[in-house]
């Protein structure tokens, strides 16, 4: 079972609407949580943390759901510079391997005029 | 801050030849990771460092490549010899006091072994 997973995409939506997305992650004791985004070509920057009471910042909303292990994005009114790819991390605790964080696949969203 | 700095942007090299990546963290972070990123595999932790020191390497993918960081401002990630499946983007990034804290990201090297 993959430590982080989220829907590739890509996920179409047309400018002005509002788009969520998940992931689920694996461990359960995983203590840290964040969207990050990513350009094409670009390097991954820090969207937003995710807090077990939830958050949101300007059109941006995330959530999270520690009993079902997953997390969400939602993005209102969507501007066209939002198309990007969305990457899910989770720090993850483990005993032997690779520690830090965690990052999914990423799920890619084309905002369309 | 100049943020992470990372040097070549581009590498282009044959299968066999030795590479060496470099990284400037952000002046101050005491944690230094190394990734790499395919469309296959995602953005993959390799290596990181906390306060110069090597602390977990298990994902490094096998004995061509190796990491060092002789100081607080400076690392490299080398491989040797190089191959074609180890073309990709790799990226440095440093936080500052815990390894689960927000990562800045440099721009990446990316890497193409022919």
């Amino acid at each position: 079972r993959k430590e982080v997973e989220q829907d590739p995409g890509p996920f179409n939506v047309p400018e002005g609407a509002t788009v969520a997305f998940n992931c689920t992650y694996s461990n359960s004791a995983s203590q840290s949580f964040f969207w990050y985004r990513q350009d094409c070509r670009k390097e991954p920057k820090l969207l937003m943390s995710v807090y077990s009471s939830g958050n949101e910042d300007g059109r941006f909303t995330a959530q999270l759901n520690r009993a079902s292990q997953y997390i969400s994005l939602l993005i209102r009114d969507s501007k066209l510079s939002d198309s990007a790819t969305y990457l899910c991390v989770v720090g993850m605790y483990s005993g032997g391997g690779a520690d830090g964080l965690t990052f999914g696949k990423g799920t890619h969203l084309i905002i369309q005029p | 801050d100049a943020g992470v700095i990372q040097s070549p942007r581009h590498e282009v090299t044959e299968m066999g030849q030795e590479v060496t990546l470099r990284c400037k963290p952000i002046s101050g972070h005491d944690y230094l990771f190394w990734y790499r990123q395919t469309m296959m595999r995602g953005l993959e932790l390799l290596i990181y460092f906390n306060n110069n020191v090597p602390i977990d390497d298990s994902g490094m993918p096998e004995d061509r490549f190796s990491a060092k960081m002789p100081n607080a401002s400076f690392s490299t990630l080398k491989i040797q010899p190089s191959e074609p499946r180890d073309s990709a983007v790799y990226f440095c990034a440093s936080t500052l006091g815990g390894r689960h804290n927000e990562q800045f990201f440099g721009p990446g090297t990316r890497l193409t072994v022919l």
